[in-house]
């Protein structure tokens, strides 16, 4: 069974532009979760999808959004960037909220 | 909120010695346990899991038990391999009642071994 896959998995931005990432996730997955990863602050939770809803979210500002789609792909978004917002940024999937999250290679992010 | 507290590193060890990375937790409720192993350049992988106290998580020689009165889960193998150097997180996941909350990860240990 193919795993997470992300694309794109490098994006180099300026400042103020946004930016859309994708993750479809394992065959019969429904739920997708999104974290970020720094160096200063480790991996974070972002938000968390499950049957188009989001069900969860972390804290992050509201740049930071989300959607998911009836095939249970997910894409999120990041509006106004800053260059705080370079980071890897990794996609997880289960087959349900409370299940094993299983994670895609992410996309880094390089904000200039 | 939950917390995860690991030992950051790095950890050097020489092949076939005797790994343990310490990880405790802070957490309401009976959480899950994880422990995930990032490679060079890669997402996460998980490594094992564990879902009550006193369960034990195993996976390619490694192995760690939930321990709920010392709220612990640390990481161990008895004989590591150069192939074993990589950066292992320590994670759990709650579940809140409103269905669960994302995972919590602390630092992540780089483990180097050397051959």
């Amino acid at each position: 069974k193919a795993g997470v896959t992300q694309t794109p998995r490098y994006l180099i931005k300026t400042r103020g532009q946004q930016v859309t990432l994708s993750c479809s996730p394992i065959s019969g997955h429904r739920s997708v979760s999104w974290y970020q990863q720094t160096p200063g602050q480790g991996l974070q939770f972002l938000f968390e999808y499950f049957s188009e809803t989001q069900r969860n979210k972390g804290n992050f500002p509201g740049r930071f959004s989300g959607r998911q789609f009836s095939n249970s792909r997910s894409e999120m978004n990041v509006s106004t960037l800053e260059l705080g917002d370079s980071a890897l940024y990794l996609c997880a999937s289960s087959t349900g909220t409370l299940e094993t999250q299983y994670f895609g290679p992410g996309t880094r992010l390089l904000v200039l | 909120g939950d917390s995860v507290t690991q030992m950051e590193g790095p950890v050097t060890l020489s092949e076939e010695a005797f790994l343990t990375i310490n990880c405790t937790y802070t957490a309401t409720g009976y959480p899950s346990l994880f422990w995930y192993v990032q490679y060079p350049g890669e997402g996460l992988q998980l490594l094992l899991k564990a879902t009550k106290a006193d369960d034990k998580g195993s996976n390619k020689g490694f192995e760690a038990t939930y321990r709920k009165e010392t709220t612990s889960f640390h990481l161990e193998k008895g004989s590591v391999q150069v192939s074993d150097s990589a950066v292992y997180f320590c994670a759990l996941r709650s579940n809140s009642g409103g269905g669960a909350d994302g995972l919590t990860f602390g630092k992540g240990t780089h483990l180097i071994i050397q051959p």
